[in-house]
């Protein structure tokens, strides 16, 4: 199976909270990212949380991990049109890199 | 500004004539990484290099080639390019390891044409 699996597209509209979801495979990393690719942009870290940690909050921003599940979700709140983008979450980490799945197109509505 | 520059940011060429895109980054990253961004298949690392002199092939290295002969380059060598490499491209690089114990840093992106 995939390394990483997350729902293709999410619609949300604008105001309400996102939340992004993500299982993975291997949790050998000392961190979880996630990135986020706005349209004809390359990817840029968001946010990311520590592998001991189950909840980091940075701003409009929560990170859950649930390391017994290999789950992993982003909740943004609030959510504006500047949060239309590919949201990703890697997994893996080390010699061979970061694994990336086909990410999340956020799509906010008006 | 600390930062991983590829160029070009748009390429278009013809089967079979050589191209290289280059990778620059100012980080004095160790570890330097090539994906692949298609429609459906998400991204896709092509090669990886943990240091200088030190290559390893990714998931789909076919039909490409690297170096890495400095430590702040990488350039990724399309020695005879099919139209099936039409992509996006990206570089990335970490302080050490792929994304182990420190993140990714991406470039913006090379988006390559095979016609």
């Amino acid at each position: 199976g995939e390394d990483v699996e997350q729902s293709l597209f999410l619609s949300v509209r604008e105001g309400d909270s996102s939340v992004i979801n993500c299982t993975y495979t291997d949790s050998s990393s000392t961190y979880l990212y996630w990135y986020k690719q706005e349209p004809g942009a390359g990817l840029q870290l968001l946010t990311y949380i520590f592998s001991n940690m189950d909840m980091k909050q940075d701003q409009r921003l929560t990170v859950l991990l649930n390391k017994k599940d290999k789950h992993l979700s982003l909740r943004i709140a609030d959510t504006q049109t500047g949060d239309s983008a590919i949201y990703f979450c890697p997994s893996g980490g080390g010699a061979d890199g970061l694994t990336f799945g086909k990410g999340t197109h956020l799509i906010i509505q008006p | 500004e600390a930062q991983v520059t590829q160029n070009p940011r748009y390429l278009i060429t013809v089967t079979g004539k050589k191209l290289t895109v280059t990778c620059s980054q100012n980080m004095n990253h160790e570890y330097m990484s090539w994906y692949r961004q298609d429609p459906g298949l998400g991204l896709r690392q092509i090669y990886y290099s943990m240091n200088v002199e030190v290559t390893d092939k990714g998931d789909v290295p076919e039909g490409y080639k690297v170096s890495r002969k400095e430590k702040r380059n990488f350039p990724l060598i399309l020695e005879s390019p099919s139209p099936n490499q039409t992509s996006l491209y990206f570089c990335a690089s970490s302080p050490n390891g792929g994304g182990y114990n420190s993140p990714l840093h991406f470039g913006n992106g090379t988006r390559l044409t095979v016609t």
